[in-house]
C-alpha cells in the first residue's frame, strides 16, 4: 500500500503569492493533519480535519486555510505568502485520531 | 498546554557504542508519546509509541523509549548505534482523545544524532 503521498515537492513563490500542498492519506485513513516545520525546528501543528470537517486548528494566521474532499484528499492553501512560510509542510493521517503516519513533505521557498 | 523537552540539540557518537536521547514532556491529560526519526532531506518516520501498557517499548531499527510517569520522561534508546542512524530525532506528546476535540502532537525541538567511524 502507498504511504501519505504529498506534492508537489518543491515550490518557489515570491511574497504575496497564493499556494496550494496537496496530500494524500493511506487508503482507509480518515483524519489528515498538516504540520509546518521551519528549518532547525521541531513541527508544529495547523490543522486537522476527520471526515471532511476540521476538528481543530493551530495558533496559526487566517491566511492559512485548508479542506478535506469526499475521497479524504486533503489541500493546504495559503495566502498572501511572506518569507517566514518558508518551511517544510507535512501532511500526516491515520484511521481517526492521533496522526501516527507522515509524508515526505512539501518544501516551500518564499523569495 | 503541553510541552516537550528534548535536553540535548546535538548528540555525537562512535559507531557500535551506545545512545540515549534524551526527553521529558509536561501534560495535565494522559499521554501519548512518540519518537520519529527524520534523514536529510526526508518527512517523519514514526520510530515507536507509547499509548498504554508496558512501559518498555521497542520501536524499528532496534530502538526502544522507556515511559516513566514520575519522572515525565520518555528516553530513546539503542545499545549499538551505525552509521546509518545519523538523523535528527524527534520526540512527540499528544493530547488524550476526547469526543469532539483535535488530536494533535507537540513535538520538541529535535535532536541531531550523529555516528561517527
Amino acid at each position: 500500500d502507498a504511504g501519505v503521498t504529498q506534492s508537489p515537492t518543491h515550490l518557489i513563490k515570491t511574497r504575496g503569492q497564493h499556494v496550494t500542498l496537496r496530500c494524500s492519506p493511506i487508503s482507509g485513513h480518515k483524519s489528515v493533519s498538516w504540520y509546518q516545520q521551519v528549518l532547525g525546528q521541531g513541527p508544529q501543528f495547523i490543522f486537522q480535519y476527520y471526515e471532511k470537517e476540521e476538528r481543530g486548528r493551530g495558533n496559526f494566521p487566517d491566511r492559512f486555510s485548508a479542506r478535506q474532499f469526499p475521497n479524504y484528499s486533503s489541500e493546504l492553501n495559503v495566502n498572501a505568502l511572506l518569507l517566514g512560510d518558508s518551511a517544510l509542510y507535512l501532511c500526516a493521517s491515520s484511521l481517526a485520531g492521533l496522526p501516527q503516519y507522515f509524508g515526505a513533505g512539501t518544501r516551500l521557498s518564499v523569495l | 498546554a503541553q510541552s516537550v523537552t528534548q535536553l540535548d540539540s546535538q548528540v555525537p557518537v562512535f559507531e557500535e557504542a551506545p545512545v540515549e536521547l534524551r526527553c521529558n514532556y509536561s501534560s495535565s491529560v494522559s499521554v501519548y508519546l512518540f519518537w520519529y526519526v527524520q534523514y536529510p532531506n526526508q518527512g517523519l518516520q514514526l520510530l515507536l509509541k507509547y499509548l498504554s501498557g508496558s512501559t518498555l517499548v521497542k520501536g524499528i531499527n532496534g530502538f526502544e523509549a522507556e515511559f516513566n510517569k514520575s519522572q515525565t520522561s520518555f528516553h530513546l534508546r539503542k545499545p549499538s548505534v551505525h552509521i546509518s542512524d545519523t538523523a535528527e530525532y524527534f520526540c512527540a506528546v499528544g493530547s488524550g482523545m476526547r469526543q469532539g476535540g483535535s488530536e494533535k502532537l507537540v513535538f520538541g525541538k529535535g535532536t541531531k544524532l550523529t555516528v561517527n567511524p
